[in-house]
């Protein structure tokens, strides 16, 4: 079956540690995307790649990185610059950037400890 | 600024009709979307609008009216599973999704 996996279900994070969250889709999608969900809001987009080797910074990039070295694979790195890391991550992917669906993954919950 | 404005909560009772709207601010708008998420899992996709007019998916429709900045989605034959969190969601770019802060559907037996 196709689909999105996202790794670990559950992290916790230490202060000053870096964590970094996998996603992995089989869907032979080109556009990949994070999201962050704090409790009661909508999602609001971190980082979105258009194609492999590429991906452009959403409205809140700070203290987050990402790589996207296989068309499959799009991990999210939450630095110690983030401050408030506490959230739900989700990784989405679509056909292309601007395709009519979104494809979420399981998500990740994130706690600070 | 880009905003979404829709109901924090709707109630209804099972087996009816419920309408959930959303109304939206935004610099560019390429279509509308809605998405279902139950408590703690991921959103799934319900439909699309990137014209004037209704859609229908078997129980589910939604509208949009370009010139109001405005649309809605309308559940029919209410059933328990539908209780979830409902999310409009604007494309304001190629690759920007504006997210709603979504509403929470309580249906009632």
């Amino acid at each position: 079956d196709g689909g999105i996996t996202q790794s670990p279900k559950y992290l916790f994070r230490k202060e000053g540690q870096n964590v970094t969250l996998s996603c992995e889709q089989n869907l032979n999608h080109d556009a990949m995307y994070w999201y962050r969900q704090d409790p009661g809001q909508g999602l609001r987009l971190i980082y979105y790649s258009q194609i492999v080797n590429d991906f452009q910074k959403g409205d809140i990039a700070e203290g987050y990185s990402v790589s996207r070295e296989k068309k499959e694979s799009f991990p999210l790195t939450v630095t110690s610059a983030q401050k408030n890391p506490t959230a739900f991550y989700l990784c989405a992917s679509s056909a292309y950037t601007g395709a009519e669906t979104q494809y979420f993954g399981p998500g990740t919950r994130l706690l600070v400890l | 600024g880009q905003s979404l404005e829709q109901p924090s909560e709707v109630t209804a009772v099972e087996g009816a009709i419920v309408q959930i709207n959303c109304t939206y601010q935004t610099s560019g708008f390429y279509g509308l979307s809605w998405y279902q998420q139950h408590d703690g899992g991921a959103p799934t996709f319900l439909s699309y609008n990137g014209l004037d007019g209704l859609e229908e998916t078997g129980r589910f429709s939604s509208f949009l009216s370009r010139s109001d900045s405005y649309g809605y989605l309308l559940l029919q034959e209410l059933q328990m599973k539908d209780s979830a969190s409902y999310f409009c969601a604007v494309y304001a770019s190629n690759y920007q999704l504006i997210w709603g802060a979504g509403t929470k559907l309580i249906i009632k037996p």
